[in-house]
C-alpha cells in the first residue's frame, strides 16, 4: 500500500456541489498538507495540521474547508464547487522537521463543470 | 505568494548530457529541497540542503546553495530519458520548521 492514499483519483463534479477529498496516511506522521496545483502556477497550500487538534489556513483557503478525523486522516472539502477549482489536489504528510521531505500522495484531478 | 522560482521553465536536452536547474527564493530558509515530479504525478522528495551548507551529492544529483544570493542549482549528471518530469524547489523558512512553500517548477525533457 502507498504510504500516503488519495481518493478519489479522478472527479468531474457540477458547479455548487459540496465535494470531500480524502486522504491517508501510515507514515504516523503528525503533519498533514493539502496543495492544489495549477498549470504555470506550481504547488500552492490550502491548509495544514500539525497535529489532530491543530488546523491551520494557507495560502489559498477561500472555498475550502478541512477536517482532520485522525492522526492519520486529512479530508478537504469544496463546499460550493466552482469552475475556477478544477485542478490537481495533493495530500502530503511529514514528521516536526520533515528533514526528509513531504510524501506526497498520487493526487485527485478534480473538474468542476 | 511563491517563494521559490525556478529557471529555466523549460529545458530539452539529449540523453547523456548535464542538466542544470535554478532556484531563487526570497526570505531567510531553514533548508531547501527539490523535488521531482513525473507527469500529473505526486512529487517525490530527491534531496535537502540545509542552510549552513553549500553543497550536497545524491547518485547523479548535485545541489548548490548560496543563501547570500538566496539562490540554489540542481545538476543532474549524465541525464537519461527517465529523468524526463518536472523539478521543483521548495524552501523552508527561517520562522521554524513550518511549511514548505514550492516554486513553479521546471520541466525538463531528456531526448534518447
Amino acid at each position: 500500500d502507498a504510504d500516503v492514499t488519495q481518493t478519489p483519483r479522478n472527479r468531474i463534479t457540477k458547479t455548487g456541489k459540496r465535494i470531500m477529498l480524502e486522504c491517508s496516511q501510515t507514515k504516523g506522521h503528525d503533519r498533514m498538507y493539502w496543495y492544489r496545483q495549477d498549470p504555470g502556477l506550481g504547488l500552492r497550500l490550502i491548509y495544514y495540521s500539525f497535529d489532530v487538534k491543530d488546523i491551520n489556513k494557507g495560502e489559498i483557503s477561500d472555498g475550502y474547508s478541512v477536517s482532520r478525523q485522525a492522526q492519520a486522516k486529512f479530508s478537504l472539502s469544496l463546499e460550493s464547487a466552482i469552475p475556477n477549482q478544477t485542478a490537481l489536489y495533493f495530500c502530503a504528510t511529514s514528521d516536526y522537521k520533515a528533514l526528509d521531505g513531504y510524501t506526497f500522495g498520487s493526487g485527485t484531478r478534480l473538474t468542476v463543470v | 505568494s511563491q517563494q521559490g522560482e525556478e529557471d529555466p521553465q523549460a529545458l530539452s536536452i539529449q540523453e547523456g548530457e548535464n542538466a542544470t536547474m535554478n532556484c531563487s527564493y526570497k526570505t531567510s530558509i531553514n533548508n531547501l529541497q527539490w523535488y521531482r515530479q513525473n507527469s500529473g504525478r505526486g512529487l517525490v522528495h530527491l534531496i535537502l540542503i540545509r542552510s549552513n551548507e553549500r553543497e550536497k551529492h545524491s547518485g547523479r544529483l548535485r545541489v548548490t546553495l548560496d543563501t547570500s544570493k538566496k539562490s540554489s542549482s540542481l545538476l543532474i549528471t549524465a541525464s537519461r530519458a527517465a529523468d524526463t518530469a518536472s523539478y521543483f524547489c521548495a524552501t523552508d523558512e527561517d520562522s521554524g520548521y513550518s511549511t514548505l512553500t514550492f516554486g513553479k517548477g521546471t520541466m525538463l525533457l531528456v531526448s534518447p
